[in-house]
C-alpha cells in the first residue's frame, strides 16, 4: 500500500480482556517495528521485525505483550489480561534496511487504546 | 542508553516568525537523526533525515542541523503558519541497534 496502515484506530476494552492491533507496512518494507507512546511522551520502542523474525524485542514491557509477523509482512501485536495502564497509542512503522542500518522510517496513524 | 532532550516543551509565536526547536542527545554514536511532526490523533509525519555524516538538510521553509560531537540538532522553521502547529519530535538511531530514541516534543502553536 502507499502508506503503513494500523487497524482499528481506536479500541476501547475492559481491564483484564486481550487484544490485538494489527499493522501493514508499506509493500517492500522488510523491517517493521511497534512503538507505544503515552499522553505527553515521545514513542518508546517495543520490538523490531526483520522479515519474519523478532530481531529486537527488548522494549516489550512484560510477558503480557507478544507480536508476530509470520508471513514477513502483516504484524499483530497481542496484548494479554489488559492493565489500565497499557492504555496509549500503538505506533507502527516500516523502512527499508541498508547494508547496516535501517533508512528513514514511515510512521502509521496508531492505534488508540484505552483500557478501562 | 541514550537519552534525547527537546527544548523548549512548547512554544508559542505570532504567525511570520522564525523559530528554533533544540535537541540534545547524549550518545554521539549515532547512525542517523529525524525530525517528525505530530498532529493531535495523529502519527508521526517525517519532516527531514540527517545522516551522521551530513551536518544539514533542508526542506522547504525548514532547516535541520546535525552536529554530532556536541550531540546537538536544531530544526529551524522560516516564516512560520498557523498550520505549523503540531508537536516536534526529534528522534536518533543509534550505531548499536535499529530502534528510534524519541524526545517528548516540542508543542508548537503558532497564532494569526
Amino acid at each position: 500500500g502507499a502508506g503503513v496502515s494500523q487497524t482499528p484506530s481506536n479500541k476501547v476494552t475492559e481491564k483484564g480482556k486481550y487484544v490485538e492491533l494489527r499493522c501493514d507496512p508499506i509493500s517492500g518494507h522488510t523491517a517493521l517495528y511497534w512503538y507505544r507512546q503515552s499522553l505527553g511522551q515521545g514513542p518508546e520502542f517495543l520490538i523490531y521485525f526483520q522479515g519474519t523474525g523478532a530481531a529486537d524485542d527488548s522494549g516489550l514491557p512484560n510477558d503480557r505483550f507478544f507480536a508476530v509477523r509470520p508471513e514477513g509482512s502483516v504484524s499483530t501485536l497481542k496484548i494479554q489480561r489488559t492493565e489500565r495502564g497499557d492504555s496509549a497509542v500503538y505506533l507502527c512503522a516500516s523502512s527499508l534496511v541498508g547494508s547496516t542500518l535501517p533508512y528513514g522510517y514511515t510512521f502509521g496513524s496508531g492505534t488508540r487504546l484505552t483500557v478501562v | 542508553k541514550q537519552e534525547v532532550t527537546q527544548i523548549p516543551a512548547a512554544l508559542s509565536v505570532p504567525e511570520g516568525e522564525n523559530l528554533v526547536l533544540n535537541c540534545s542527545f547524549t550518545d554521539s554514536a549515532i547512525y542517523n537523526l529525524q525530525w517528525f511532526r505530530q498532529d493531535p490523533g495523529k502519527g508521526l509525519t517525517s519532516l527531514l533525515l540527517i545522516q551522521s555524516s551530513q551536518r544539514e538538510q533542508t526542506s522547504g521553509r525548514l532547516n535541520a542541523s546535525l552536529d554530532k560531537s556536541s550531540g546537538r540538532s536544531t530544526l529551524y522553521i522560516a516564516a512560520s503558519q498557523p498550520g505549523d502547529s503540531a508537536t516536534y519530535l526529534c528522534a536518533v538511531n543509534s550505531n548499536s541497534g535499529y530502534a528510534l530514541n524519541f524526545g517528548k516534543g516540542t508543542s508548537l502553536l503558532v497564532t494569526p
